[in-house]
């Protein structure tokens, strides 16, 4: 079985400082992992995954993301958030062995100017 | 990536009546897959759809409620039958490239709400 838990509903961060979404997982073999973010009223779009390699994955508009096997983590990271990146977050995975994906509940972020 | 069109967007329907919800990929995809997500909530896996077998349903959904088509490698269809409210929800058409990675892109969805 693989599970993925976010433990925060709701994050808040003003414009320009960090933004941190959690996410911890659970699979019986090795994971891959992924991050989509989803506008209002739109499908959910790809920001990055991680498939093997280095432990900090590069994604689309800035974000990136740290494996952490020991912690069994996959955290979202934005040095400097923008208004324009509030929206709900979800982190999914799959185990390597299988193509069924499973996701979080969601965390939506909103970034106050 | 591969481009994901579902029609129709969005719909009102009345209870006891079917919706079928088309998804169409611009490039040949092996595996295409259904999802719901109902209102305020994360999205669950409805059934993973192969061109030439049957559609292999998840835990607590069965055929007969949401029979789907894939009559070949980038076209779907999902119908959701007999209505009630409680179908409400977004329903999302998913596929996944392999030599992209094995990453699944999502279409835009199809809001659906039922009296």
């Amino acid at each position: 079985a693989q599970s993925v838990a976010q433990p925060e509903d709701q994050v808040n961060v003003a414009e320009g400082n960090p933004l941190t979404v959690k996410c911890t997982y659970s699979v019986s073999g090795n994971p891959y992992l992924f991050w989509y973010v989803q506008y209002p009223n739109r499908g959910l779009q790809f920001l990055l995954k991680y498939i093997t390699g280095d432990n900090l994955v590069k994604g689309s508009y800035g974000f990136e993301a740290e494996f952490n096997k020991s912690q069994t983590s996959f955290h979202l990271k934005k040095p400097s958030a923008l208004v324009s990146d509030s929206a709900l977050y979800f982190c999914a995975v799959r185990d390597v062995n299988d193509y069924k994906l499973s996701f979080g509940a969601g965390t939506t972020v909103t970034v106050r100017a | 990536s591969a481009v994901i069109s579902q029609k129709p967007s969005r719909d009102i329907c009345q209870r006891g009546t079917s919706l079928t919800i088309q998804c169409q990929v611009d490039s040949q995809v092996t595996m295409m897959f259904w999802y719901r997500q109902q209102p305020g909530q994360s999205l669950t896996l409805i059934a993973t759809a192969n061109q030439g077998s049957e559609a292999t349903y998840e835990s607590g959904f069965v055929i007969d409620k949401f029979p789907i088509s894939r009559p070949n490698l980038t076209f779907s269809t999902l119908t959701v039958s007999n209505m009630s409210p409680e179908d409400s929800s977004i329903y999302l058409c998913s596929v996944e490239e392999e030599e992209r990675g094995n990453i699944q892109y999502f279409g835009a969805g199809t809001r659906l709400s039922v009296l």
